[in-house]
């Protein structure tokens, strides 16, 4: 079954201790984004990737890293998180052509008190 | 800079059509989709118009494209219960590599 897993689903944490937020798509796709979910700001673009070793910032990538090594997976870091990320956090793929639709995993909802 | 706007709730009787609205900034964006989010669930792509076109229907589908005005908008004839979700317009400018720009999504309540 084609799909984008994340995990965690649900993470609790503190200030301060680095947390990673794991992704992973089978379906062979180039490119692979990161967003998160606020209320009444919809999905803001956290940072996106068109292929292996390629990785650029969307609109809101201040306090996150990322990386991709292998096609396949696109880890969402945060080496120091603060309250003001907690948020839902989505990891999504697609093909990489111009104006494709991406396929989006089920989030990860992440506090951090 | 680019920015999607929506309406943020639309409340409609089962059977009647429901009409989500959605204004855009970036003229020159060429792809423009509605996604759905049910609860705890990702997004899902229902469909997408490219700018050239000013109208596609699928199914209980029709989305409205008016350039001029930078105006799209989702149509759902027979609207369902099941269609209770979030609905989600956004953008791929053209000027902006390949980002993708979301509006804060419109919360569709369909009453029985």
């Amino acid at each position: 079954e084609a799909q984008v897993t994340q995990n965690p689903r649900y993470l609790i944490t503190v200030t301060g201790k680095k947390l990673t937020v794991t992704c992973s798509q089978n379906m062979n796709h180039e490119y692979m984004s990161w967003y998160r979910q606020d209320p009444g700001l919809g999905l803001r673009q956290i940072y996106y990737s068109m292929n292996v070793e390629v990785t650029d910032k969307g609109d809101v990538p201040e306090g996150y890293k990322v990386s991709r090594k292998e096609k396949r997976n696109f880890p969402l870091i945060l080496e120091s998180p603060s309250p003001n990320q907690t948020s839902l956090y989505f990891c999504a793929s697609g093909t990489g052509g111009f104006g494709q639709p991406q396929h989006f995993g089920d989030g990860t909802r992440l506090s951090i008190l | 800079g680019e920015d999607v706007e929506q309406s943020l709730f639309l409340s409609v009787r089962e059977g009647d059509s429901s009409v989500i609205n959605c204004t855009y900034t970036d003229s020159s964006s060429t792809y423009l989709y509605w996604y759905k989010q049910e609860p705890g669930a990702g997004l899902q792509l229902l469909t997408y118009i490219f700018s050239n076109m000013d109208m596609k229907q699928d199914q209980r589908l029709t989305v409205l494209l008016n350039k001029k005005d930078k105006h799209l908008s989702l149509r759902i004839a027979d609207t369902q219960t099941g269609d209770s979700a979030i609905y989600f317009c956004a953008e791929t400018p053209q000027t902006g590599g390949f980002k993708t720009i979301f509006g804060a999504g419109t919360r569709l309540f369909v009453k029985a």
